[in-house]
């Protein structure tokens, strides 16, 4: 059974520095690409980063080019975000998903999401 | 804003039909498969259609996707209580180089 688990989230203040954690299982990881999805409160879903199989390649929204950076452990299958210089538009439900086995990267095909951890960027 | 246009609100009664809209432009709907999201109230978005009108195994064919031009459809045949939801559409758009959503449809059954 595929399962991704989130972790990381909080509160933290505008400006500070966030990681957030994907701790994926049931799946060849490395086969997979990776993406982190957001949904800010009362709000639509917001694609921010994804990442390839291979961690090599990497595309992020506008929104968050510069300060976030998606990476990923093959060894450890696991997915994570680096939010840096958070703002408070950044606070969101953030979701990471799965695109299926050997489909393209940017696809929007994604077929397993996480349960989501809240990041609350607040003074 | 979001770059693919969704009607904020749908609804039906019990054993309807109902068809949600999504509107987008050349460089994403018209040239790119579209896919479709129902998400629950608390819960992770759920992948419905992809590729325009496949769905993955366990969505019930009460649900289809359709796509014409810059725009696609998603149906519901034989509305339910339990299909109350939000509804997103994606897509890749090519000028932006990503991926992007609708701003989602909220389908309330009378």
């Amino acid at each position: 059974e595929v399962q991704l688990l989130e972790s990381g989230g909080g509160l933290i203040q505008p400006g500070g520095s966030l990681r957030l954690s994907c701790a994926a299982s049931g799946f060849i990881f490395r086969n997979s690409a990776m993406s982190w999805v957001r949904q800010a409160p009362g709000k639509g879903l917001e694609w921010v980063s994804v990442v390839n199989g291979g961690g090599g390649i990497t595309y992020h929204a506008d929104s968050v080019k510069g300060r976030f950076t998606i990476s990923r452990d093959n060894s450890k299958n696991t997915l994570f975000l680096q939010m840096n210089s958070l703002r408070a538009d950044d606070t969101a439900v953030y979701y990471c998903a799965r695109a299926p086995p050997g489909v393209a990267t940017g696809t929007p095909e994604l077929d397993y999401w996480g349960q989501g951890t809240l990041v609350t960027v607040s003074s | 804003q979001s770059v693919l246009t969704q009607s904020p609100s749908a609804s039906g009664t019990p054993g309807q039909r109902v068809t949600i809209s999504c509107s987008g432009s050349s460089s994403d709907i018209g040239s790119n498969y579209v896919y479709w999201y129902q998400q629950f109230p608390g819960t992770a978005p759920k992948l419905l259609i992809y590729r325009n009108d496949q769905r993955p195994s366990g969505v019930p064919d009460r649900f289809s996707g359709s796509k014409s031009g810059t725009s696609a459809s998603l149906a519901i045949s034989g509305l339910r209580s339990e299909d109350e939801a939000d509804y997103y559409c994606a897509a890749w758009d090519d000028t932006l180089s990503g991926r992007v959503f609708g701003g989602g449809t909220k389908l309330t059954v009378l």
